[in-house]
C-alpha cells in the first residue's frame, strides 16, 4: 500500500534534548512537508521541500531543522531551541508543490516534553 | 497573504440532521480550495477540493461544498449527518501558482453528533 509513515507515533523528551521525527513516503512525491498542530490552533507549516536537497522554512520554523537526502525521506529534528515542542506534529506530501496539489498526510507523532 | 477562517470552533447536531461547516477564505484570485478531516489523534483525509468550474463540488462520505465568489466563502454541507462523521474538519487554501508554497489551513472546526 502506498502512503505516509511516521514514527514514533507517540515520543517523550527530557528538556534540552534534540530529537528527531521520522516521516517516509512510498507515493513517489516530489513535494514533503511538516506541520505543527496545537489544539485550537489548526495547523501551521514548519518546513517544506519541493525536491530532493532542497527545503524552505515555513512560517514557524525557528527551532527546528530538517534534511532532504532522500526522495522517500524528510525527517525533522526538534532541537532544543524549540521553546514548547509539545504538540502533534504532522508529515504530507504532495505529488509536486503547487498550492492546487492534495497533500497526502501521515498519521502524526505526539511529542511531549517532560 | 491569503488566509482562512472557520468562525465556528465547535458544532453539535444530531444524528441524521443536516451539516453546514462555514469557511471564508481571504485571495485576491480564484483560489484553490479544501476541506479535509480529522479523527481523534489521526492524520488528515481528503474531503474534497475546488479548483475551477462548477461551483458545487461533491466528495467522499456523502460531503459536499459550494465556493462562492461573492460571499469568499467554500462552505462544507452534508444532508444528513452519521455518528461516524463526529471529526474535526478544516478548510484550507492554496497558492494559484507553482511557488512552493504549502496550504494555508483554518484553525478547525470541532463536530459532535448526538444520538
Amino acid at each position: 500500500d502506498g502512503g505516509i509513515t511516521q514514527s514514533p507515533k507517540y515520543l517523550f523528551r527530557k528538556e534540552g534534548q534534540n530529537v528527531t521525527l521520522s516521516c517516509e513516503q512510498n507515493l513517489n512525491h516530489d513535494a514533503m512537508y511538516w506541520y505543527r498542530q496545537d489544539p485550537g490552533q489548526g495547523l501551521r507549516l514548519i518546513y517544506y521541500s519541493q525536491i530532493v536537497n532542497d527545503f524552505q522554512k515555513g512560517d514557524i520554523a525557528e527551532g527546528y531543522s530538517v534534511s532532504r537526502e532522500k526522495k522517500e525521506s524528510f525527517p525533522l529534528t526538534v532541537t532544543s531551541a524549540q521553546k514548547n515542542p509539545t504538540a502533534f506534529y504532522l508529515c504530507a506530501s504532495s505529488i509536486s508543490s503547487g498550492g492546487y496539489n492534495e497533500q497526502f498526510f501521515g498519521p502524526g507523532t505526539r511529542l511531549t516534553v517532560l | 497573504a491569503q488566509s482562512v477562517t472557520q468562525p465556528d470552533i465547535h458544532i453539535t447536531v444530531s444524528e441524521g440532521a443536516s451539516l453546514e461547516l462555514r469557511c471564508n477564505y481571504s485571495y485576491g484570485a480564484t483560489p484553490y480550495l479544501f476541506w479535509y478531516v480529522q479523527s481523534p489523534g489521526q492524520g488528515l483525509q481528503l474531503l474534497l477540493k475546488y479548483f475551477s468550474g462548477d461551483t458545487l463540488v461533491q466528495g467522499i462520505k456523502g460531503f459536499e461544498a459550494e465556493f462562492k465568489r461573492s460571499q469568499s466563502s467554500f462552505n462544507l454541507r452534508k444532508p444528513s449527518v452519521h455518528w461516524s462523521d463526529a471529526a474535526e474538519y478544516f478548510c484550507a487554501v492554496g497558492k494559484a501558482s507553482n511557488s512552493g508554497y504549502a496550504l494555508n489551513f483554518g484553525k478547525g472546526t470541532s463536530l459532535l453528533v448526538t444520538p
